[in-house]
């Protein structure tokens, strides 16, 4: 069965500094993993997906993330937080078919001025 | 586009009551699939489609169910609303293509369960 487990269900960062967010996940075969952000009060939205191609991958707003199959880990960093960041962050993995996913407990991520 | 629309925004149900909420996509995606979003458990999947006429079970079924007459509506029932009921719940669509792809969600539905 597969799994995700995203470390912290709070992280706190100062506008300007680097926003690391962990997510962890467990797969008998290779994950399709996602990275889904919720600004407060809407629907989740896209930010980035791993589907076997490259390891590192870009998203949308200078989010990256890096596939790393030895750590099991994709985690999700931007290199300077902008106050429009905070926002609840989910990392989510899919099965092959597709059509459903499997998320994380969610991180809530706070820039401070 | 539309995109994923879900029909209420809010509401506020008695225990034992039943409700349908909506769920319609104009995007002609195959996948649906049903989510509640509850405090420190992320989403969980309540029910999905991989086509009309097509719904399998996810991971928190119970209490609730689904059908999918046509490729547009994903309609989530709850048959007799409970308290346990309370949650935020997404609608979501996605395209069938040779890898998982992207999903789409709705605003949400706040339901209360009094």
């Amino acid at each position: 069965a597969q799994s995700v487990t995203q470390l912290g269900s709070h992280v706190s960062v100062s506008e300007g500094a680097l926003v690391l967010l962990r997510c962890n996940y467990s797969s008998s075969v290779p994950p399709y993993l996602f990275w889904y952000v919720q600004y407060p009060n809407q629907g989740l939205q896209l930010l980035l997906k791993y589907t076997s191609a490259a390891t590192l991958v870009k998203g949308i707003n200078g989010f990256e993330a890096e596939f790393k199959k030895s750590e099991t880990s994709f985690h999700l960093t931007k290199p300077s937080a902008h106050m429009s960041d905070a926002a609840e962050y989910f990392c989510a993995v899919s099965p092959r078919q597709g059509g459903k996913l499997i998320f994380g407990q969610g991180t809530e991520l706070s820039v401070k001025p | 586009n539309a995109g994923v629309t879900q029909t209420p925004k809010f509401q506020v149900l008695k225990t034992g009551q039943s409700m349908t909420l909506q769920c319609a996509q104009d995007m002609n995606h195959e996948y649906m699939s049903w989510y509640r979003q509850d405090p420190g458990m992320g989403l969980r999947l309540i029910h999905y489609s991989v086509g009309a006429g097509i719904t399998d079970q996810g991971e928190v079924p119970n209490g609730y169910n689904v059908s999918r007459s046509t490729t547009e509506d994903f309609p989530l029932r709850l048959l007799s609303a409970a308290p346990s009921q309370t949650s935020v719940y997404f609608c979501a669509s996605s395209y069938k293509g040779r890898f998982p792809d992207t999903q789409y969600f709705g605003p949400g539905t706040r339901l209360t369960v009094l």
